[in-house]
């Protein structure tokens, strides 16, 4: 049962253009979301994260945007930069109180020159 | 630098081996996460620590893997009698343990392969 999905695998923009990462969520007790960025043979860093609280959250060139109702999450980078490059994972927590996380399966960006 | 460490970062051995991972979190983080990372997936979680106390074990922690936290510091996850399909990263990552909603931050990973 994959509680979290990204449906997107891949995703190729032109530097200086808008990145749009999509994620979906099935469990409506999730109440925290967070994005991570992942580089091959590193652990995943933090990027942004938003309340359930709230719909919109913004640092920087990032901004996740929560549509409750919709079960579903986006992350904008504007403009995106090759060193974005990475693969990006949606995460969620709040089903308990441990506060573990439920990943997505991640997407590719690649951010061309 | 007073990130989550963990080591070591690669580990290559033999089925039937057993082995042992050690994660340090942030100084004064309460809350402690150990999950797993197979290709093509995100991480997976495993067990989680409160201070000292394991707090919650995934049925992905299978009777060969044990974790622990002695003093609420640093942390060790063994794996006995290593199978190919143990072979992963393992990630550590922590937490203030504030709330429930709080944000994670990983450790590098041990990227462990099994022959």
């Amino acid at each position: 049962d994959q509680q979290v999905k990204q449906n997107s695998p891949s995703l190729s923009v032109q530097e200086g253009r808008i990145s749009i990462l999509n994620c979906d969520y099935t469990n409506s007790m999730f109440d925290y979301f967070l994005w991570y960025k992942k580089y091959p043979a590193e652990g995943p860093t933090f990027l942004i994260s938003i309340s359930s609280i709230k719909d919109k959250n913004e640092d920087g060139r990032f901004t996740v945007f929560l549509n409750k109702s919709a079960k579903h999450l986006s992350l904008h980078i504007v403009p995106s930069q090759p060193g974005d490059s990475a693969v990006y994972f949606c995460a969620a927590s709040g089903s308990g109180n441990t506060g573990k996380l439920i990943f997505g399966q991640g997407t590719t960006l690649q951010v061309k020159p | 630098d007073t990130g989550v460490s963990q080591d070591p970062r690669h580990k290559i051995t033999k089925r039937g081996q057993n082995v042992t991972f050690r994660c340090d979190p942030i100084s004064e983080h309460n809350r402690l996460y150990w999950y797993r990372q197979t290709l093509g997936q995100g991480p997976e979680f495993l067990t989680y620590f409160q201070n000292e106390a394991q707090l919650e074990k995934s049925r992905l922690l299978s009777d060969r893997f044990s974790a622990e936290r002695p003093k609420g510091s640093f942390s060790t996850l063994e794996i006995q009698r290593t199978e190919q399909g143990d072979s992963a990263m393992y990630l550590c990552a922590s937490s203030p343990g504030q709330g429930a909603a709080e944000t994670q931050y990983f450790g590098p990973g041990t990227r462990l392969l099994v022959l």
